[in-house]
């Protein structure tokens, strides 16, 4: 079965500072990886994914993300946080290789304080 | 463009009652999902649809029921309401060509919260 963690529960950063949010998955079949990133009051919105091809995925808001097979790693990175950036953060992967429903980390939570 | 719309937003049952959460898409996505969200556990995969007639489960599916009768409906129905499904429901829609690989992106509604008391 797949399964995903996160490794980290709450990210603290100051403006400006950069920040990697943790993720590691299981997967014995073809490797589709996901971030994804809820704000306040709202549903979830895709931030990247990793599908196939260049190992390093680039995504909305500056982020990006690297896939690692040999740490089975799909890290999330931004260089430098705004306030805006303070949400909470989904890595995802397929349920089973035949189907599309994704299932999600307990996520992390960052925060951005000035 | 509304994409998923969920109702209620905000219910409170009582335990052992019943009650259905409505959701419908207007993106004409073939694949439907209903995730619940807990404090600190991320968001749970309940049951989910690939068509009109066919649903499948996620992998909390006990205590819940779905019915796929339409591309644009997915409603979860609670039978005999318990405390443990205090959560926040997200229904969510996506559209995949081929059967197996993942879809390009899922859209998400924004939420319904249930207390059980």
């Amino acid at each position: 079965a797949q399964s995903v963690t996160q490794l980290d529960s709450q990210v603290p950063v100051f403006e400006e500072a950069p920040v990697e949010l943790r993720c590691n998955y299981s997967s014995s079949v073809s490797v589709y990886l996901f971030w994804y990133v809820q704000y306040p009051n709202q549903g979830l919105q895709l931030l990247l994914k990793y599908l196939s091809g260049s190992t390093l995925v680039k995504g909305i808001n500056g982020f990006e993300a690297e896939f690692n097979k040999s740490q089975t790693s799909f890290h999330l990175r931004k260089p430098s946080v705004h306030i805006s950036d303070t949400a909470e953060y989904f890595c995802a992967v397929p349920l089973r290789q035949a189907g599309t429903a994704l299932i999600f980390g307990k996520g992390t939570t960052l925060s951005v304080s000035s | 463009n509304a994409g998923v719309t969920q109702t209620p937003k905000f219910r409170i049952l009582k335990i052992g009652q019943s009650m259905t959460l409505q959701c419908t898409q207007d993106m004409n996505h073939n694949y439907m999902y209903w995730y619940r969200q807990d404090p600190g556990m991320g968001l749970k995969l309940i049951y989910y649809s690939v068509g009109a007639g066919i649903t499948d489960k996620g992998e909390v599916p006990n205590g819940y029921n779905v019915s796929r009768s339409t591309t644009e409906d997915f409603p979860l129905r609670l039978e005999l309401a318990a405390p443990s499904q205090t959560s926040v429901y997200f229904c969510a829609s996506s559209y995949t060509l081929y059967t197996g690989t993942p879809a390009d992106t899922i859209y998400f509604g924004e939420g319904s919260w249930l207390t059980v008391v």
